[in-house]
């Protein structure tokens, strides 16, 4: 049973600010949140993690709130080559990969 | 690095045929995992090592596949009879850390 619940797809423009939330409500206190990237024909790829507040890196940002039942991951003014899936994983021993939301960007 | 290494990268083969896939992982990686991605189930997890030690076998789905890793630097799953509900793309993963996977290209199976 997946512990995360995201929305399945989004569309977008080129340009655009992308955020997609993740809602994990049993999430444990020492868990990690994580999001990788998935395009067609190859392997899910790491994003960025976060455990509390604000993470941003060169790709993303993930903000999570004080109670961290959910979090969000910011594409800033996505391109065509974002297009992909998106997953949200809560981290305990086993990992498991929810459906993942697919994002679509136009031009 | 060259990252985590599978092969073959397609494999077609008919229906009751031993198949078996491989993976080397990043070198220093403590962590192994197999997943299976098909459209309908998505990504499922089949099975994790730990310093060379299956910790959870659960995800796979029969007797039929089987998996191992003998040293610190490979891995097999295999999967004997094959059959055409098997056809997917295997993932092999590995890791340092549990929450940060690096994955392979995957193998492509087809099972006719």
């Amino acid at each position: 049973l997946a512990k995360t619940t995201q929305p399945i797809s989004m569309d977008s423009y080129e340009g655009q600010e992308v955020n997609i939330t993740c809602s994990h409500n049993n999430i444990a206190t020492n868990d990690y949140i994580t999001w990788y990237q998935q395009f067609p024909s190859q392997g899910p790829r790491f994003i960025i993690q976060g455990y509390k507040t604000k993470v941003t890196n060169e790709v993303a940002s993930l903000f999570i709130p004080a109670d961290r039942k959910s979090s969000t991951l910011s594409l800033p003014r996505v391109s065509l080559s974002d297009t992909a899936v998106y997953y949200c994983l809560v981290a305990d021993d086993k990992l498991i990969f929810g459906t993942g939301t697919r994002l679509q960007v136009f031009p | 690095d060259a990252g985590v290494i599978q092969s073959p990268r397609h494999e077609v083969t008919e229906m009751g045929q031993e198949v078996t896939l491989r993976c080397k992982p990043i070198s220093g990686h403590n962590s192994l995992f197999w997943y299976r991605q098909t459209m309908m189930r998505g990504l499922e997890l089949l099975i994790y090592f730990n310093n060379n030690v299956p910790i959870d076998d659960s995800g796979m789905p029969e007797d039929r596949f089987s998996a191992k890793m003998p040293n610190a630097s490979f891995s097999t799953l295999k999967i004997q009879p094959s059959e055409p509900r098997d056809s997917a793309v295997y993932f092999c993963a590995s890791s340092y850390r549990v929450e940060k996977l690096f994955f392979g290209s995957g193998t492509q199976l087809s099972v006719l």
